[in-house]
């Protein structure tokens, strides 16, 4: 199908590592992005990667990326409740370079 | 600093209304970007601009259009408001070029049709 899938809801305690996972469908796609979302705010991209990438650190975040199962991972270490926010991943897609977006994963931390 | 605005934060129009929700950003970038949000489906894209004058369609363009006159701005309309188009509107602009150019999204535009 055409979607990308995630989760709606994941809950954690402050101090604990968050995953959220993302299945997209497009073998071709070229990068895959997260983007996060605050109450009331427009989308803030997180960070990327590329398709010939398995994995992507940058500070508490870490990107793997699964192509054979067409599977993204974010994963937030030491989760603070600054990080409570929808998270959305989103994979480009054609020559156009259009972002195809998941519908977004609630991550609420709880103190 | 990067910057994409929206015209309006909360809207709220009638049924069979005209309604223009306007974008500009700052940032010289030849692609603008309207999308809508809806809980549960993520974001959907209705229409794309990457010049001036130019427009595509995006997966839901059935009751939108949309103008760029000028580089920096970029509006939707809704001819003719209906009550299913009460929605989360995000404009987003990026430079030319594919891959790491990110997405600049604005604030967002709540629409309320009544």
């Amino acid at each position: 199908g055409e979607d990308v899938e995630q989760s709606l809801f994941l809950s954690v305690r402050e101090g604990d590592s968050s995953v959220i996972n993302c299945t997209y469908t497009d073998s071709s796609s070229t990068y895959l992005y997260w983007y996060k979302q605050e109450p009331g705010a427009g989308l803030q991209l997180l960070t990327y990667i590329f398709s010939n990438m398995d994995m992507k650190q940058d500070q508490r975040l870490t990107v793997l990326l699964n192509k054979k199962d067409k599977h993204l991972s974010l994963r937030i270490a030491d989760t603070q409740t600054g990080d409570s926010a929808i998270y959305f991943c989103a994979e480009m897609r054609g020559a156009t370079n259009k972002l195809i977006f998941g519908t977004g994963t609630l991550l609420a931390v709880q103190p | 600093d990067v910057k994409v605005t929206q015209s309006s934060r909360y809207l709220v129009k009638r049924t069979g209304e005209k309604v223009f929700l306007e974008c500009v950003q700052d940032m010289d970038h030849e692609n603008m970007f309207w999308y809508r949000q809806d809980p549960g489906l993520g974001l959907r894209l209705i229409y794309f601009s990457y010049d001036v004058k130019m427009k595509e369609k995006g997966d839901i363009p059935e009751g939108y259009s949309v103008s760029r006159e000028k580089k920096e701005r970029f509006s939707l309309i809704l001819e003719s408001a209906s009550t299913n188009q009460t929605s989360m509107y995000l404009c987003a602009s990026r430079g030319g070029g594919p891959g790491t150019d990110t997405q600049y999204f604005g604030p967002g535009t709540r629409l309320t049709v009544l």
